[in-house]
């Protein structure tokens, strides 16, 4: 049983435009949210985050948005940029030291 | 900031030799580090708790026997798999935490078995 989903296994934008990509969750008890971006051959690199005491996190281009009543949430990206190309984890945990638990990922091209 | 370096990144060794991958976390202590595995088109998968001292804490259906997890230190787990065999061959992600910074990935390894 996924407990956490992105439907999405890829993305296509164009440069400039808005990325949106969305990650839902099945498991009440988590209260911290991660993002984590991924090229090939590397480890995922950590995005953005977002505690479920708050519903939206942002940092530079990066916003992260939490709808907890629907256990939804989505990483926007604006303006969208050719480097932004790479593989996008949603994370989700329970807090203390549990592990993460991550999604399939999607795979955002961003298109010049 | 955090950073955890993993070593090697890429290793090929034949089947039935055994190949150590060591996790490294250079500016802090991690009492707890995680070691994940990531088929192909498919997302990262915990394997098991690496916990300093004490013995890892396994996932459902990882062979502990088969993938042997040392947590020597409070900077240093290693991942021995042992007898590899060619479906043995994925990448491997370590990752670990500071006391209130988020979970840091190593780069991982992708482990060959011919």
């Amino acid at each position: 049983d996924q407990q956490v989903k992105q439907n999405s296994p890829s993305l296509s934008v164009q440069e400039g435009r808005i990325s949106i990509l969305n990650c839902d969750y099945t498991n009440s008890m988590f209260d911290y949210f991660l993002w984590y971006k991924k090229y090939p051959a590397e480890g995922p690199t950590f995005l953005i985050s977002i505690s479920s005491i708050k519903d939206k996190n942002e940092d530079g281009r990066f916003t992260v948005f939490l709808n907890k009543s629907a256990k939804h949430l989505s990483l926007h990206i604006v303006p969208s940029q050719p480097g932004d190309s790479a593989v996008y984890f949603c994370a989700a945990t329970a807090g203390g030291n549990t592990p993460l638990v991550f999604g399939k990922g999607t795979r955002l091209s961003v298109i010049a | 900031g955090a950073v955890v370096s993993q070593h090697p990144s890429r290793v090929i060794c034949k089947s039935g030799t055994s190949v150590k991958i060591e996790c490294r976390s250079l500016d802090f202590q991690a009492t707890t580090m995680f070691w994940y595995r990531q088929f192909p088109k498919k997302s990262l998968m915990l394997m098991a708790t690496s916990n300093e001292g004490s013995k890892a804490t396994y996932e459902q259906g990882v062979e502990k026997d088969k993938f042997l997890i040392n947590h020597a230190s409070l900077t240093l787990s290693t991942l021995t798999v042992t007898s590899a065999h060619p479906e043995d061959s994925s990448f491997y992600i370590c990752s670990a935490r500071g006391n209130s910074s988020p979970l840091h990935f190593g780069n991982g390894t992708r482990l060959t078995v011919t």
